[in-house]
């Protein structure tokens, strides 16, 4: 089910740039999930976030929650161009993954 | 590392035919997911099975059906294609007991002409 949002909903910027997307949702989540689609490909997991962690890294990756927001952000530092694909949240509520919208991100050479 | 298969990687249907695609999950994964991309769409949550039972059910139309076999794998049956119906069709698997996040297939295309 979708019921996530995640702005912006496509996102440019150069190359060697941070690159940060916001997610939101309505329930209340066991732990929230960052997974990047390149074209055609399936979608790949970047990262989980526990409900009980405020702040996640790995490797460029850093991941903020914050449930009494109900938001997570999604911050990729000095990007490169093959950075550039879609990216989603998905948020596990009881077993059921509720998704975002999904953020474009576009790094230019 | 095994990954979730899928097959076939590639279907042509006519309108009102009937489809069959196949997912094998990661080993020792209990949970299976459905989802469909349409062309510049986001993936849409189809259905899922938890221990070969549907766990969850998104927007999947009444002429397809779903199931999950004894030895884990699932099929998505799709009959009375239509047009619309073109899309890449996405499985994942993941293990609840260990809250792992999913793992998704390469998907299969399908293209109903």
């Amino acid at each position: 089910s979708q019921q996530g949002e995640e702005d912006p909903q496509a996102l440019s910027i150069q190359e060697g740039e941070n690159a940060t997307m916001n997610c939101s949702y309505k329930t209340s989540i066991n732990n929230l999930q960052w997974y990047r689609q390149n074209s055609g490909r399936g979608l790949v997991h970047l990262i989980l976030i526990r409900s009980n962690e405020r702040e996640k890294h790995s490797g460029r990756l850093r991941v903020t929650l914050d449930t009494s927001k109900k938001s997570s952000s999604l911050l990729i530092t000095a990007s490169r161009a093959a950075d550039t694909a879609s990216y989603f949240c998905a948020g596990d509520s009881n077993y059921q993954l509720i998704w975002g919208a999904g953020t474009k991100l576009i790094i230019k050479p | 590392a095994a990954g979730v298969i899928q097959s076939p990687r590639h279907l042509i249907k006519e309108k009102r035919e009937t489809a069959t695609l196949k997912c094998y999950p990661i080993p020792r994964h209990d949970t299976v997911y459905w989802y469909q991309q349409g062309p510049g769409q986001d993936p849409q949550f189809l259905i899922s099975f938890y221990e070969k039972m549907q766990s969850d059910k998104g927007s999947i139309p009444d002429r397809f059906s779903a199931q999950q076999f004894s030895d884990y794998h699932s099929e998505l049956n799709m009959s009375s294609l239509e047009l619309g119906d073109s899309a890449l069709y996405f499985c994942a698997s993941s293990s609840r007991d260990r809250e792992s996040p999913l793992h998704f297939g390469n998907g299969t295309r399908l293209t109903v002409t």
